[in-house]
């Protein structure tokens, strides 16, 4: 167990449609991470909180947005969803900025149907 | 064009054997390379993290390789078990801490 909570663990929608994934990061720990991960494909980094400002943007659609909240914990929002937006959405957390040691939750597996 | 290769995709071994994973990446400046471990369906572990003066790492019967001279790194899997079975995945990141992720290896291991 990492200590990167996730919620929730899976979760159905239509397309169009707008959902939110919640990720509490580990205890101390000031920066989180979104990754997308789409069947068979690898790790795809979307964005980095660090202690509730925006540090860094990877390839995040302009249909998802995050924010990170006073207590730490971040949602990742995914609007207008669509077929391929299908995946497994990783949280992950470090102590510090520069994610030397970034420890991964257990994921929400997106359906979009 | 990806930054991080790896090599092979995927590989089946017996059980009790010893297997080796390729990286080679472009990544510059160079600031670490990790190997995560990932089981399907679940999020990364980290295995190791090695820098630039860093040449050899080991965790249990991992162990990483780095040659920063020629932006390769390794990971050899001794004696390995049925719990080996999993995707690796080389990450490296450079001096800004952006990380590139290869596409990993998915690894079987067969009684």
């Amino acid at each position: 167990d990492s200590g990167v909570t996730q919620t929730p663990k899976h979760l159905i929608t239509a397309t169009g449609q707008r959902v939110t994934l919640r990720c509490s990061p580990r205890s101390g720990d000031l920066s989180v991470y979104w990754y997308q991960q789409s069947l068979d494909q690898g790790l795809q980094f979307l964005i980095q909180y660090y202690n509730g400002e925006e540090r860094a943007k990877g390839n995040i659609l302009e249909r998802f947005s995050a924010q990170q909240f006073p207590d730490l914990h971040s949602e990742l929002n995914l609007s207008s969803l669509e077929l391929g937006d299908s995946a497994l959405y990783f949280c992950a957390s470090s102590v510090d900025g520069g994610g030397y040691e970034q420890y991964f939750g257990p994921g929400t597996r997106l359906t979009v149907t | 064009k990806n930054q991080v290769e790896q090599s092979p995709q995927s590989l089946i071994i017996l059980e009790g054997k010893n297997c080796t994973l390729q990286c080679n990446y472009t990544v510059s400046p160079f600031s670490n390379l990790r190997w995560y471990k990932q089981d399907t369906g679940r999020g990364p572990v980290s295995l190791t993290i090695m820098t630039f003066s860093e040449n050899t790492k080991s965790n249990g019967r991992y162990t990483a390789t780095l040659d920063a001279d020629t932006k390769q790194s390794s990971l050899h899997i001794t004696a390995s078990q049925l719990s080996d079975s999993a995707s690796y995945i080389c990450v490296v990141a450079d001096s800004w801490g952006k990380l590139q992720f290869g596409a990993g290896t998915q690894v079987v291991v067969t009684p």
